[in-house]
């Protein structure tokens, strides 16, 4: 069962920056916050993930609050293909190894 | 290079039969994931092998079994297909790491149909 919180869509305009919100209040100490995306069609993409840290890689930025109570991701220039459905998703592979998928963010970047 | 590859791409068959879908991945990593993706898009563990040996078996019937000759393949076998074995199905390969952090690397899918 998936233990985030995030909206079911948001738009986005080419050019500008992604920002989006996951909800995952009753996240454990050993839990890592992993985002993934899935492109029509493909195999879910791994993008980014972090402990407690904000996180940041190629792909896009990761914000923790300090809390851990929730979390954003950030892509910093949208592009057309980055139009997917986000997932984030808090796993600790010391309890199992599993990534358990919720319904995710629909995003949709429009020239 | 691939990194996860999946045969084949798409597999259309009558209901009853038995099938296979193979999985490799060339990264090295000690763990490998079987997923499936329903009609309604949702993406749940199937099974999970780390170093050839059974970790995560979830509630899935028994007519799938999953065999993993090494580390780089795990395959997956489904006797006696049903009509609601149609589904996307992924695999996933990961190198767990003492810290915790599991990254997990997809392949393309196997899109499954049964008639």
């Amino acid at each position: 069962d998936a233990k985030t919180t995030q909206p079911t869509s948001m738009d986005c305009a080419e050019g500008r920056a992604a920002n989006l919100p996951c909800n995952h209040s009753t996240i454990s100490g050993n839990e890592y916050v992993y985002w993934y995306r899935q492109i029509h069609s493909q195999g879910p993409q791994y993008i980014i993930h972090g402990l407690k840290n904000n996180e940041t890689n190629e792909m896009a930025s990761l914000i923790i609050t300090e809390d851990r109570k929730s979390s954003t991701l950030i892509l910093p220039h949208a592009t057309l293909r980055d139009t997917a459905v986000y997932y984030c998703i808090v796993s600790a592979s010391s309890n199992d190894y599993k990534l358990s998928f919720g319904a995710g963010t629909t995003v949709t970047v429009r020239a | 290079d691939t990194a996860v590859s999946q045969t084949p791409k798409y597999l259309v068959t009558q209901m009853g039969n038995d099938k296979s879908i193979k999985c490799e991945q060339n990264l090295g990593h000690d763990t490998m994931y079987w997923y499936k993706q329903d009609s309604k898009k949702f993406l749940k563990i199937m099974f999970s092998y780390n170093n050839k040996e059974l970790i995560i078996n979830e509630t899935v019937p028994n007519r799938f079994s999953p065999k993993s000759p090494d580390k780089a393949h795990l395959n997956l076998h489904i006797n006696s297909l049903e009509l609601g074995d149609s589904a996307v199905y992924f695999c996933a390969s990961s190198q767990v790491f003492s810290s915790g952090s599991n990254e997990q690397f997809f392949g393309p899918g196997t899109r499954l149909t049964v008639l």
